[in-house]
C-alpha cells in the first residue's frame, strides 16, 4: 500500500552540529511534502513544506531537499539546538486528496 | 489567531461504548481532517471534511464516523468501542485543502478499558 518511511527511527548529535533526517515516500502522484516535528504530549507541529515543482526550499535554520527521480525527501537543521529535541515526521499528499500519509517518524536528541 | 483546538483533551472508556470527539478548526479553515496515532501504527488518516462534505476517506471501520457543522466544527464518533482504539486522535485544519498546508491541535488522548 501507500507508504512513507524513514531509514533512521532516532538520530543523536550535538548541539551546534547540523542534523539531516532522511525520507522515503512511494507514491509518484504525490506533489506536496511537509515536515512536522512533534513533541512529547503535543500534536505535530508545521515545519516547512515543498511542492514538487521545487528541488529545494529554505526556512529558518531548516532547509527541505527533494529529489523525485528516487522519491526522496530530507531535510536539514543547521546549528541544532536542545529544542529541537522531538519525533520528526515527513508527509505527502497525492496530488488529487488533502489527506496526509506520515512516514513512521524519527526521533532526533540533541546532547550538550 | 487561535489554532486548532480539540475537546476533550483526555478520556476513558470502557470496551463496548462510544466515544464523541470535538475539534474546532483555526479561524477560516474549512478543511478538519482526523487523524489516529498510535505507537504500532503510526499516524494514519481518518477521514477529512470540506463544507460539511465528507471528501477522503483512510482505511479504517465503519465504527469510526464523522461530521462537520455549517461552522467548520467537526466530531468524530467510534461505536462500539475496542482496546485497539486506545489512540491519540488528532484533528487538523487547513484553509480549502487539496492540498494545504494542515495545523494539527494537540489531540484527544483516547484510553480503552
Amino acid at each position: 500500500g501507500e507508504s512513507v518511511g524513514l531509514h533512521l527511527p532516532t538520530l543523536s548529535v550535538q548541539e551546534g552540529d547540523n542534523s539531516i533526517i532522511n525520507c522515503a515516500y512511494s507514491n509518484s502522484a504525490s506533489d506536496y511534502f511537509i515536515w512536522y516535528k512533534q513533541e512529547s504530549g503535543k500534536g505535530p507541529q508545521f515545519i516547512i513544506d515543498i511542492r514538487s515543482n521545487m528541488d529545494k526550499r529554505q526556512g529558518q535554520r531548516v532547509t527541505v531537499l527533494l529529489n523525485k527521480t528516487v522519491k526522496h525527501l530530507s531535510l536539514q537543521i543547521a546549528a541544532t539546538q536542545p529544542g529541537d529535541s522531538a519525533v520528526y515526521f515527513c508527509a505527502e499528499t497525492p496530488s488529487y486528496t488533502d489527506k496526509l500519509i506520515f512516514g513512521t517518524g524519527t526521533r532526533l536528541q540533541v546532547f550538550p | 489567531k487561535a489554532g486548532v483546538t480539540q475537546t476533550p483533551r483526555y478520556l476513558i472508556k470502557t470496551r463496548g461504548q462510544q466515544v464523541t470527539l470535538s475539534c474546532s478548526p483555526i479561524s477560516g479553515h474549512r478543511s478538519v481532517s482526523w487523524y489516529q496515532q498510535t505507537p504500532g501504527q503510526g499516524l494514519q488518516f481518518l477521514f477529512e471534511y470540506f463544507s460539511e462534505t465528507q471528501r477522503n476517506k483512510g482505511n479504517f471501520p465503519g465504527r469510526f464516523s464523522g461530521r462537520q457543522f455549517s461552522n467548520s466544527r467537526s466530531e468524530m464518533n467510534v461505536s462500539t468501542l475496542e482496546l485497539g482504539d486506545s489512540a491519540l486522535y488528532l484533528c487538523a485544519s487547513s484553509l480549502q485543502g487539496d492540498p494545504d498546508t494542515q495545523y494539527f491541535g494537540p489531540g484527544t488522548r483516547l484510553t480503552v478499558l
